[in-house]
């Protein structure tokens, strides 16, 4: 089975900086997709960023970029210029193939930027 | 209007009490899920219907009844539940397993369940 683990529980980060939220995950899979979700507090989950696992190129999304490492099974979020918008809880996610509708998460890191 | 909307945003209930969480989405997917939300714990997968058809039953306790009428609407009937069923529910859509699929959920608001 997948697993998608999340070590840190909670960081803090002055506005501006930049900041790096790690995730590894466990699979017997060489093609899959892998997501981070973004929780802001009281509000509705959304996508932040896809990478699909057969790519070497690392995805990005304007201040949001990832460090895909699949020997590693890291995927770690960087955030660039990081803005007060940016406070939320933020999922790592796995999805097994496309054809699959079972997307796993990991038990988030609560991210606070600070003025 | 959300895409994906979920009522009743906020409940409460006892556990002899029968309740119903229902899930509506705007967005022509195939594919509905509810997801359990606690503290400190992953994101738990408890159902998933595609086409209408279940095809993901994670073990969750028959105290939570899903139902899937159409393609559009989710709910989550509720029975005896127990004080640890306290959650955040989520409810999301997706295009499943259509070719067009890239993976990503779209999720409502949730609905924040008290179990007393």
């Amino acid at each position: 089975a997948q697993t998608v683990t999340q070590s840190q529980p909670e960081m803090s980060v002055q506005e501006a900086e930049t900041v790096t939220l790690s995730c590894t995950y466990d699979t017997s899979e060489s093609n899959y997709y892998l997501f981070w979700y973004k929780q802001p507090p009281s509000r509705q989950m959304i996508l932040v960023i896809r990478q699909e696992a057969y790519k070497q190129q690392n995805a990005t999304e304007n201040r949001f970029s990832v460090n895909f490492q699949k020997a590693a099974k890291s995927f770690s979020l960087k955030i660039s210029d990081s803005q007060l918008g940016d406070t939320a809880m933020y999922f790592c996610a796995f999805m097994k193939h496309w054809w699959d509708d079972k997307i796993i998460f990991g038990k988030g890191t609560r991210l606070h930027i600070l003025p | 209007e959300t895409g994906v909307t979920q009522t009743p945003r906020h409940l409460v209930m006892g556990m002899t009490n029968k309740k119903s969480l229902k899930c509506e989405q705007h967005l022509g997917h195939n594919a509905m899920y509810w997801y359990k939300q606690s503290a400190k714990k992953p994101l738990e997968l408890m159902f998933v219907y595609n086409f209408k058809e279940q095809t993901e039953n994670n073990s969750v306790p028959s105290r939570f009844s899903p139902e899937c009428p159409n393609s559009s609407h989710l709910f989550l009937h509720l029975h005896t539940l127990q004080p640890e069923d306290s959650a955040l529910y989520l409810c999301a859509s997706s295009l499943g397993t259509s070719g067009a699929n890239t993976g990503e959920l779209f999720f409502g608001e949730g609905s924040r369940l008290t179990v007393l």
